[in-house]
Order: structure tokens, then C-alpha cells, then sequence
């Protein structure tokens, strides 16, 4: 049974680019949560998709940006790229209906700003 | 807003020894509370899940405690391994933040052989 898959996962962008991640979730999962990790800090929570949707968002700016298909895949974008948006990038998955259950995470994308 | 805060920030102990890495956070109203271990430049890995109900769970070494009205949690690790060595992080669902995860900063924690 494969877990969470992310891709790239490694990437180095130059500032006022754009990035697109890819998030692959668990089996049987449809739900499909981001987050941003700073050097040093706990994992923040960007946004969630389910049913192909934005159910819930945290405080980032538009500039960050999501979709998920029908297969429950998912993709983050980040659009005109600044110094701070370096970090590493988590996927989560998890199943909508066990609201109580356990998410479970990706590698991560670890992305590099110059 | 939940908050979730993890103290102390970084440990450091020789081997063998038994250890408490605490967890507080301010809105109940959770669901439930994981604990994950992080190595360095790696993704999250679960380490306990302790549901709302419940007041402990064990896996191993590890034990994991949660005391909702005090907004409390603590993962004991007996018998700490170099191999513990890691970033420990706490994070609460539910209650005011839904069903995201809120995370604490973490704990780094260092086992000397």
C-alpha cells in the first residue's frame, strides 16, 4: 500500500517565479492537506482540499494556490516567488469521513529561493 | 485561534535515561492530539495519536498522556537511544481550528551515546 508521494523532491526557483508541487495521497484517503515548514518552526498549515475544492485555508496570501483532481491528487502553486517562501513543503492525506483519524504525511518538497 | 506550544525547545541527555517532552495548547475543544518525530531534512513521521477520549497511549518505548482541561499532553520516552535523536512535534485537530493539524514548534531533542 503506498503512502503520501511528493514531487519534486528537491526544487531551487529564483524570486518572482512560479512552482507547482505535487501530492500524491495515501490509498483510499480523499481528503488532502498542505503545509509550510520553516527552518526551525513547526509546520504550518496552508490549506485543504476535498472534493476537488478549498474547504479550509490558513493565513498565506493568494499568491498561494491549489487544485486537487479526481483521482484525489493534489498540486500546490506558488506564484511570483519571494526569499521567504523557502521551506519545506508537506502534503498530508487523510479520509474525510474518520474526522478523528490520523493524517498522514509525505517526504516533502524541500524548495529553495535564490 | 488554537495555539500549541512545546517545551523545552531543544534536550539534550546521556543514554539510558527517561524523559518528558511536554505539550500545552489552549482550546480543549480538540478531537485529538499526534505526536510526530522529525529528522533532520525529512517529512514527518506519526508517532501516537491520542483521541479526545482517551487519556494515554503506548507504543513501545513511548508513552503518550493527554489531559484535556488542562490543555496538556507528554510523550515519555523510556530508556532514550542514540537513535532517538530527533525533532519531536506535537499538533492538535479540531475544536476552533477544524480539521487541520496546529503544530507546536517542536523539541530537538540530542541522545549522547
Amino acid at each position: 500500500d503506498a503512502g503520501v508521494t511528493q514531487s519534486p523532491t528537491h526544487l531551487i526557483k529564483t524570486r518572482g517565479q512560479q512552482v507547482t508541487l505535487r501530492c500524491s495521497p495515501k490509498s483510499g484517503h480523499d481528503t488532502v492537506s498542505w503545509y509550510q515548514q520553516a527552518l526551525g518552526q513547526g509546520p504550518q498549515f496552508i490549506f485543504q482540499y476535498y472534493e476537488e475544492e478549498e474547504r479550509q485555508r490558513g493565513n498565506f496570501p493568494d499568491r498561494f494556490s491549489g487544485h486537487q483532481f479526481p483521482n484525489y491528487s493534489s498540486e500546490l502553486n506558488v506564484n511570483a516567488l519571494l526569499l521567504g517562501d523557502s521551506a519545506l513543503y508537506l502534503c498530508a492525506s487523510s479520509l474525510d469521513m474518520d474526522i478523528k483519524g490520523e493524517q498522514y504525511f509525505g517526504p516533502g518538497t524541500r524548495l529553495t529561493v535564490t | 485561534k488554537q495555539e500549541v506550544t512545546q517545551i523545552p525547545a531543544a534536550l539534550s541527555v546521556p543514554e539510558g535515561e527517561n524523559l518528558v517532552l511536554n505539550c500545552s495548547f489552549t482550546d480543549s475543544a480538540i478531537y485529538n492530539l499526534q505526536w510526530f518525530r522529525q529528522d533532520p531534512g525529512k517529512g514527518l513521521t506519526s508517532l501516537l495519536l491520542i483521541q479526545s477520549s482517551q487519556r494515554e497511549q503506548t507504543s513501545g518505548r513511548l508513552n503518550a498522556s493527554l489531559d484535556k482541561s488542562s490543555g496538556r499532553s507528554t510523550l515519555y520516552i523510556a530508556a532514550s537511544q542514540p537513535g532517538d535523536s530527533a525533532t519531536y512535534l506535537c499538533a492538535s485537530r479540531g475544536g476552533t481550528s477544524g480539521s487541520r493539524l496546529t503544530f507546536g514548534e517542536g523539541t530537538q531533542l540530542t541522545v549522547n551515546p
